[in-house]
């Protein structure tokens, strides 16, 4: 079993709409969770950490965390073109981080 | 803001020969870095762990003799890629982690783009 999965997607939405990213990790005692958005030919950018239960706003992006049910999601609300990008869940466990493999995130005019 | 260079961007270079890429933070202080490799459309492969000061950690599957890692500060780590074949090329990432007491985030560099001819 992988430390971290995501869905790769591709997920499509149209401009405006909520789009929504989920990650899901297998060790429990994982503290740490971060989202990170890569464009094309370009290195991972950190958008979003999350350390507690619940839901951690920033701007359009929304970083929700279920310790419980073990799995992390962003959402990404009036979702515009140039957030059209490959979204990568990462889970810190001790000294180790892991990343999924990525969402494909493509936004529709 | 955290901010992590790369240099270079984007190398070229004749199979046999070996390439030096280095790693810096520039306005935070790193005990980790790590290195990845990114083939096209695959996602991130991590290489190796370097803490300042000591031996790097390889992951399974990476020859040390060939990527060397070095560490010499809390703001620059170097990978030098040896006798570079053309199955080295690859999109290599490096990324820093702030120390102890910080949030643990990592912040990568811009990447370089290594290709072996």
């Amino acid at each position: 079993q992988k430390e971290v999965e995501q869905n790769s997607g591709p997920l499509s939405v149209p401009e405006g709409a909520i789009a929504s990213l989920n990650c899901t990790y297998s060790d429990r005692v994982s503290q740490s969770f971060f989202w990170y958005r890569q464009y094309s030919g370009k290195s991972p950018e950190l958008i979003m950490s999350i350390y507690s239960n619940g839901d951690k706003e920033d701007g359009r992006f929304t970083a929700q965390l279920n310790k419980a049910s073990q799995y992390v999601s962003l959402l990404i609300r009036d979702s515009q073109p140039s957030d059209s990008a490959t979204y990568l869940c990462a889970v810190k466990n001790g000294n180790q981080f892991y990343f999924g493999t990525g969402t494909s995130l493509t936004v529709i005019p | 803001g955290a901010v992590v260079s790369q240099h270079p961007s984007w190398v070229i270079c004749k199979s046999g020969t070996s390439v030096k890429i280095e790693c810096r933070s520039l306005d935070f202080q790193a005990t980790t870095m790590f290195w990845y490799r990114q083939f096209p459309k695959q996602s991130l492969m991590l290489m190796a762990t370097s803490n300042e000061g000591s031996k790097a950690t390889y992951e399974q599957g990476v020859e040390k003799d060939k990527f060397l890692i070095n560490h010499a500060s809390l703001t620059l780590s170097t990978l030098t890629v040896t006798s570079a074949h053309p199955e080295d090329s690859s999109f290599y990432i490096c990324s820093a982690r702030r120390g102890p007491g910080s949030s643990y985030e990592q912040y990568f560099g811009p990447g370089t783009r290594l290709t072996v001819t």
